[in-house]
C-alpha cells in the first residue's frame, strides 16, 4: 500500500533553516509528481510546492517562493523540503502528498498524504 | 491569485440528511476542482477530483458538480463517519497555482 512518512519536524528559531524529508513506499516513486502542503494550527490548508516526477520542474506557492526548495532523490524514494529563513508564520503541520497523475500527466490534485509533521518556528 | 470561498462555514445536520456544500472561485477554474475530507488529527483525504470524479474507494453518496466558478459537493445521506471538515481545491492553468477554500465543517445537529 502507498505510504508516505515525513521526518520529524521540531522547534526552530526564526531565521534558521530546516530540512524535511518524506520517505515513500508502496508505489513507483519515480513515476509521480510530489507536493508539500501545510496547515497552520487550527487553520486551513496551503499548498507549498510541487516537483515533477523526474525533478525537472518545480513550482512554488507564494509563501514558499524564494525561501523554500523542493527536491527529490528517486534512488532513495525520498522527497525533501529545504526551508530557509524561517518565520513564525511558517509554523504548521507539513504534509507530503502524491500527485494524482503520473509521468508528467500531473493533475495537481493530491491522492495520498503522509501523516504530517509539525514545524514550530519560535525563539 | 484565485480565491476559493466555501459556504457555509458550518453545516449542522443529522445522520441520514443530505449535505450540500458550496465552493465559489474568484475566476473560472474550468473543471480543475477537487474536494477533500479532513477529520481531527488526520491528513486530508481526496474525495472528488476534476469536479465530479470520485477518487478510489470513495462511496457513491459523495458527488460533485459545477463548472467555471461555482461548485457543489453533495453527500446524499450523511453517515456518522462523514462529520468532518471539507475543503475544495483548485489548480489554475499554467504555471500551476494551487489554492484551497477555507473549509466547511459538517457537524452533528
Amino acid at each position: 500500500q502507498v505510504q508516505l512518512v515525513e521526518s520529524e519536524g521540531g522547534v526552530v528559531q526564526p531565521g534558521r533553516s530546516l530540512r524535511l524529508s518524506c520517505a515513500a513506499s508502496g508505489f513507483t516513486f519515480n513515476s509521480y509528481g510530489m507536493h508539500w502542503v501545510r496547515q497552520a494550527p487550527g487553520k486551513g490548508l496551503e499548498w507549498v510546492a510541487f516537483i515533477w516526477f523526474d525533478g525537472s520542474k518545480k513550482y512554488y506557492g507564494d509563501s514558499a517562493r524564494g525561501r523554500f526548495t523542493i527536491s527529490r532523490d528517486n534512488s532513495k524514494n525520498t522527497l525533501y523540503l529545504q526551508m530557509d529563513s524561517l518565520r513564525a508564520e511558517d509554523t504548521a503541520v507539513y504534509y507530503c502528498a502524491r500527485d494524482l497523475g503520473s509521468y508528467g500527466g500531473s493533475w495537481f490534485f493530491f491522492d495520498y498524504w503522509g501523516q504530517g509533521t509539525l514545524v514550530t518556528v519560535s525563539s | 491569485e484565485i480565491v476559493l470561498t466555501q459556504s457555509p462555514a458550518t453545516l449542522s445536520l443529522s445522520p441520514g440528511e443530505r449535505a450540500t456544500l458550496s465552493c465559489r472561485a474568484s475566476q473560472s477554474v474550468s473543471n480543475y476542482l477537487a474536494w477533500y475530507q479532513q477529520k481531527p488529527g488526520q491528513a486530508p483525504r481526496l474525495l472528488i477530483y476534476s469536479t465530479s470524479h470520485r477518487a478510489n474507494g470513495i462511496p457513491g453518496r459523495f458527488s460533485g458538480s459545477g463548472s467555471g466558478t461555482d461548485f457543489t459537493l453533495t453527500i446524499s445521506s450523511l453517515e456518522p463517519e462523514d462529520f468532518a471538515v471539507y475543503y475544495c481545491q483548485q489548480r489554475s492553468n499554467w504555471p500551476p497555482e494551487l489554492s484551497f477554500g477555507g473549509g466547511t465543517k459538517v457537524e452533528i445537529k
